[in-house]
C-alpha cells in the first residue's frame, strides 16, 4: 500500500529562520511526487511535481528535492506569507487503475514576523 | 483562482435532506476527481471520472452519489447523511494526457456540516 509521512506536522519559525519539512514515502513504482500549499479555508494550490531522484525545482522562497525514499521542501528566509499548511502527495505507477494520489496529513507552518 | 469552481462554499444540511454539491473546470481538462478532507486526516480521494466515465470510486458509502454530464463539470448528490461526513470537499481537474506533466488543479471547495 502507498504511504506518504510529512514531518513535523506543525513548525514555528520566525521571520527569516530557514528550515525544511520532510515527505517520507513508500511506493510500489514513482510516478510523481507533488508539493502543494493550502491556506485555510481553501483548495490546495500547486507549487512542484518531481519525477525522479536527484531533481530539484525551485519558486521563489522554496526548492523541493528529491530521493528514492524521501522528498524535502527547503524554506529560505520565510516569510508571514509564507504561513500555510504544505502537503505532499505520491502518484504511482498506474497497476491497471487510474493514478490517483495519495497525500500526506500535511505540515501545518507558522512565521512570526 | 485556479480555473476551478466549487458551489455552495458553505452547506448546512439535517441528515434527511438531499443536496448537491457542484463543481466547475475551465481549463480543458479530461479528469476530475472529488476528494474529502477531514482535520487531522490526509486528503482522501473519492471519485474519478475520466473523459465523463468513472474510474474510480475509493469504497464510499452510496449516500454519496457523483454525476459527471460533461468533462466541464462534476456534481456529489448527498442523501441522508451523517454527522461524521462532516467535511471539506474537494473537487479537483487534470489533463490527464499521457507524457504531460499532471498536477490536479484544486477549487476552493465546500465546507459541508451535517446536523
Amino acid at each position: 500500500e502507498d504511504q506518504v509521512t510529512q514531518s513535523p506536522e506543525a513548525l514555528r519559525l520566525q521571520e527569516g529562520e530557514s528550515s525544511s519539512l520532510n515527505c517520507s514515502y513508500t511506493v510500489s513504482g514513482l510516478r510523481g511526487l507533488f508539493w502543494y500549499r493550502q491556506d485555510p479555508g481553501k483548495g490546495p494550490e500547486f507549487l512542484f511535481t518531481l519525477y525522479s531522484a536527484g531533481e530539484e525545482k525551485e519558486k521563489e522562497r522554496l526548492k523541493a528535492t528529491l530521493t528514492k525514499k524521501e522528498s524535502f521542501l527547503h524554506i529560505t528566509a520565510p516569510k508571514p506569507e509564507d504561513s500555510a499548511t504544505y502537503l505532499c502527495a505520491v502518484q504511482a505507477v498506474p497497476q491497471g487503475g487510474s493514478e490517483k494520489l495519495v497525500f500526506g496529513k500535511g505540515t501545518k507552518l507558522t512565521v512570526n514576523p | 483562482e485556479t480555473g476551478v469552481t466549487q458551489t455552495p462554499r458553505h452547506l448546512v444540511m439535517g441528515m434527511t435532506n438531499k443536496k448537491s454539491l457542484k463543481c466547475e473546470q475551465h481549463l480543458g481538462h479530461n479528469a476530475m476527481y472529488w476528494y474529502k478532507q477531514s482535520a487531522k486526516k490526509p486528503l482522501e480521494l473519492m471519485f474519478v471520472y475520466n473523459f465523463k466515465e468513472q474510474t474510480e470510486n475509493n469504497s464510499v458509502p452510496s449516500r454519496f452519489s457523483p454525476e459527471c454530464p460533461n468533462s466541464s463539470h462534476l456534481f456529489l448528490h448527498l442523501h441522508t447523511l451523517q454527522p461524521e461526513d462532516s467535511a471539506l470537499y474537494l473537487c479537483a481537474s487534470s489533463l490527464q494526457e499521457a507524457g504531460v506533466e499532471d498536477e490536479q488543479f484544486f477549487g476552493p471547495g465546500t465546507r459541508l456540516t451535517v446536523l
